[in-house]
């Protein structure tokens, strides 16, 4: 059974980077068909999608997020990473990482969340 | 980027009654990229629905999706107790966005 794990800061300082890391046990993160993505929830705030990543590095970003958005992935130890630069109060959310089925993109294999709260 | 708007923002049933949820798309959406997610409190999403109305794996028949262009439906046809949750609608079309979701609360 495929899980994503997702680790990281909880407590960020305004201006800095947000950096989160999600592993993936059950499955290979090079699986063809498939992208890894990352997905937020500001308290009692719906879903935004923050971006996804290929195995082979290709990536796909929020039009909003762009500039500030980094995914990355670590084959060796199966895992994809998040960073968020200049991060405000409105980065405070709880941070999805899922697996994306790429033919119909859907977001089908999803990890707890990990709260993300940025203040001084 | 195309806009998802959910409908009602609440819905208030009782276990049994059948429960009809709306997703409205600023333009056409392929109903290959239309999906549906289930999300219970202090929980990740599920995912129920992946284009349009195919459930995915162990999701029960009494959940089931339907819809073309701008407007799309998720169906419940007797509410269980477990059901009682916040439902999303996603698109894809060069960009991934989520609706607003609806709460499918207990009357």
């Amino acid at each position: 059974q495929l899980q994503l794990q997702g680790s990281g800061s909880g407590l960020v300082k305004p201006s800095q980077t947000l950096s989160l890391t999600c592993a993936v046990s059950g499955g290979s993160i090079s699986t063809a068909g498939y992208s890894w993505g990352w997905i937020r929830q500001p308290p009692g705030k719906g879903l935004e999608w923050i971006g996804y990543i290929y195995h082979t590095g290709s990536t796909h970003y929020s039009p909003s997020l762009k500039s500030r958005v980094i995914i990355s992935v670590d084959k060796s130890k199966n895992l994809f990473s998040l960073s968020l630069s200049s991060v405000t109060a409105a980065d405070t959310a709880v941070y999805y990482c899922a697996r994306v089925e790429m033919v119909r993109v859907y977001f089908d294999y999803w990890g707890q969340g990990t709260p993300v709260t940025v203040s001084s | 980027e195309i806009v998802l708007t959910q409908s009602p923002g609440t819905l208030s049933l009782s276990p049994g009654e059948k429960a009809t949820l709306s997703c409205r798309a600023s333009q056409s959406v392929s109903s290959s990229f239309l999906s549906w997610y289930q999300q219970k409190t202090g929980q990740a999403p599920r995912l129920l629905i992946y284009a349009t109305s195919s459930r995915a794996t162990g999701i029960p028949d009494r959940f089931s999706g339907s819809g073309s262009g701008t407007d799309f439906t998720l169906t419940i046809s007797r509410l269980e107790p477990e059901d009682f949750a916040v439902y999303y609608c996603q698109q894809y079309d060069n960009f991934v966005t989520f609706g607003g979701g609806t709460k499918v609360e207990i009357k």
